[in-house]
C-alpha cells in the first residue's frame, strides 16, 4: 500500500479481554515503531523492531503488551487482560531503516476498554 | 533515557503574526530532532527536522533553529494561516537515532 495502515480503526472491548492490533507497514521499510497517544499527549514510545527483530521494548507499560513481527513486515501489538487505563490511541509509524529520517504514521487503532 | 519538554502547550495567534514553539531535551547524545504536526483525529505528519550538524533549517514559512550547548530547538513559523492551527509535537532521537521520543505537544490556533 502507499502508506502504513492500521487495523482495525476503532476497538471496543471489555476489561480483561485479549485484543490484537495490526500493523502494515510501507513495503520496503525495516524499521518499525509501535507508539500509544492518550488524549492532549504526545505519543509515548512502546517497541520498536529492526527486521523481525524487538530492538527496544523498553517502553512496552507491563507484560501485558507484547508485539511481534514474525516475517519482518505486519506487526501485531498484543494486550491481554486489557484495563480501562489502556484506553488510548495506538499509533504504528515505519521508516526505511533505523536511524532514517521520516518515520511515517499509521492513522492509528482507537482502542476503547469499557 | 531521553526527555523532551516542550512549551507553551497552548499558543493563540493572530493570522499573519508568527508562532515560536520551544524544546528541550535532556540526552547529549541526541543527532536527531523532527517536528510533527497533528490534525484532529488524525495522524502525526512530518514538517521539517533538523540533524545535529545543522543549527537551523528553513522550508517556506517554516524553520527550526537548534542549539546542542544549551540542548534547546525551537520551531519558527512565520505568516500564520488558519490552516496552521494543529497539535505540534517536537521530538528527539537519542542514541543512534532509534527511539524519538516526543513532546507533550502545543495545540496553535490561528484567529482569522
Amino acid at each position: 500500500g502507499a502508506g502504513v495502515s492500521q487495523t482495525p480503526s476503532n476497538k471496543v472491548t471489555e476489561k480483561g479481554k485479549y485484543v490484537e492490533l495490526r500493523c502494515d507497514p510501507i513495503s520496503g521499510h525495516t524499521a518499525l515503531y509501535w507508539y500509544r497517544q492518550s488524549l492532549g499527549q504526545g505519543p509515548e514510545f512502546l517497541i520498536y523492531f529492526q527486521g523481525t527483530g524487538a530492538a527496544d521494548d523498553s517502553g512496552l507499560p507491563n507484560d501485558r503488551f507484547f508485539a511481534v513481527r514474525p516475517e519482518g513486515s505486519v506487526s501485531t501489538l498484543k494486550i491481554q487482560r486489557t484495563e480501562r487505563g489502556d484506553s488510548a490511541v495506538y499509533l504504528c509509524a515505519s521508516s526505511l531503516n533505523i536511524g532514517a529520517t521520516e518515520a511515517f504514521f499509521g492513522q492509528g487503532t482507537r482502542l476503547t476498554v469499557v | 533515557g531521553e526527555n523532551v519538554e516542550q512549551h507553551p502547550s497552548t499558543l493563540s495567534v493572530q493570522e499573519g503574526d508568527s508562532a515560536v514553539i520551544k524544546c528541550t531535551y535532556s540526552d547529549s547524545a541526541s543527532n536527531y530532532f523532527p517536528w510533527y504536526k497533528q490534525e484532529l483525529g488524525k495522524r502525526p505528519q512530518l514538517i521539517i527536522d533538523i540533524r545535529s550538524n545543522v543549527g537551523e533549517k528553513k522550508d517556506q514559512r517554516i524553520a527550526v533553529t537548534l542549539n546542542k550547548t544549551a540542548k534547546h530547538f525551537s520551531l519558527h513559523i512565520t505568516e500564520t494561516q488558519p490552516e496552521d492551527s494543529a497539535v505540534y509535537f517536537c521530538a528527539a532521537s537519542g542514541t543512534g537515532g532509534f527511539k524519538t521520543i516526543f513532546g507533550a505537544g502545543t495545540r496553535l490556533f490561528v484567529k482569522a
